[in-house]
């Protein structure tokens, strides 16, 4: 069975400073990875996938993603953040070679931008 | 154009109800997917369509939960003698094909509070 770990429920951060946001992932199989986003009454939103090739994924809004199998990890990073970024981000999976695409979330983290 | 469409935004009903949550997809697309996002978790799989056949129900919880897309396009996700423990947001999703790594495009969810 696969599983999303993203440990910290909460980052906050002040406007302009970089931030990372951790997710790391458990499965007995390959898997594909993404990265959405939920910003306040608005529906999820992808932010970035993975699903080959170069570990390092770059998506909207200047995000960017590096995938690292041997730490069975998926950290979202921004090099400089803005309000507008606060939102809650989700870490998901789904098999890879699986045919329904089935996300598997993890619990999402609260990014919260100070002035 | 327009999105995924939810109604309604808020259903508040009696412990024992019957309640009916609604799902318009993207035009074209294929693939349908029902998940339920609790307080402080992440979105939990709950049905997958494909087509107008349930392709992976697995995630349904228990026989209460039955849902339903006649025509291949909008789908209903009906609960019956709802419990209290059945309130959360009931989020919906749309893909234009099944399959490996598609982006799932999200609805903004049905809040249900069973009282």
């Amino acid at each position: 069975a696969q599983s999303v770990t993203q440990l910290d429920s909460q980052v906050p951060v002040f406007e302009e400073a970089p931030v990372e946001l951790r997710c790391n992932y458990s499965s007995s199989v390959s898997v594909y990875l993404f990265w959405y986003v939920q910003y306040p009454n608005q529906g999820l939103q992808l932010l970035l996938k993975y699903l080959s090739g170069s570990t390092l994924v770059k998506g909207i809004n200047g995000f960017e993603a590096e995938f690292n199998k041997s730490q069975t990890s998926f950290h979202l990073r921004k090099p400089s953040v803005h309000i507008s970024d606060t939102a809650e981000y989700f870490c998901a999976v789904s098999d890879y070679g699986g045919a329904t695409n089935k996300l598997i979330f993890g619990t999402g983290t609260l990014l919260a931008v100070q002035p | 154009g327009a999105g995924v469409s939810q109604t309604p935004s808020n259903k508040v009903t009696e412990k024992g109800k019957y309640v009916e949550l609604r799902c318009d997809p993207i035009s074209g697309h294929t693939a349908l997917y029902w998940y339920r996002q609790s307080l402080g978790q992440g979105p939990e799989f709950l049905i997958y369509f494909q087509g107008t056949g349930a392709a992976d129900d697995s995630g349904l919880p228990n026989d209460r939960f039955f849902a339903v897309r006649p025509e291949g396009s909008v789908s209903t996700l009906k609960i019956q003698r709802t419990e209290r423990g059945d309130s959360a947001v009931y989020l919906c999703a749309s893909s234009p094909l099944g399959g490996e790594g598609k982006e799932l495009f999200f609805g903004s969810g049905t809040q249900l509070s069973v009282l």
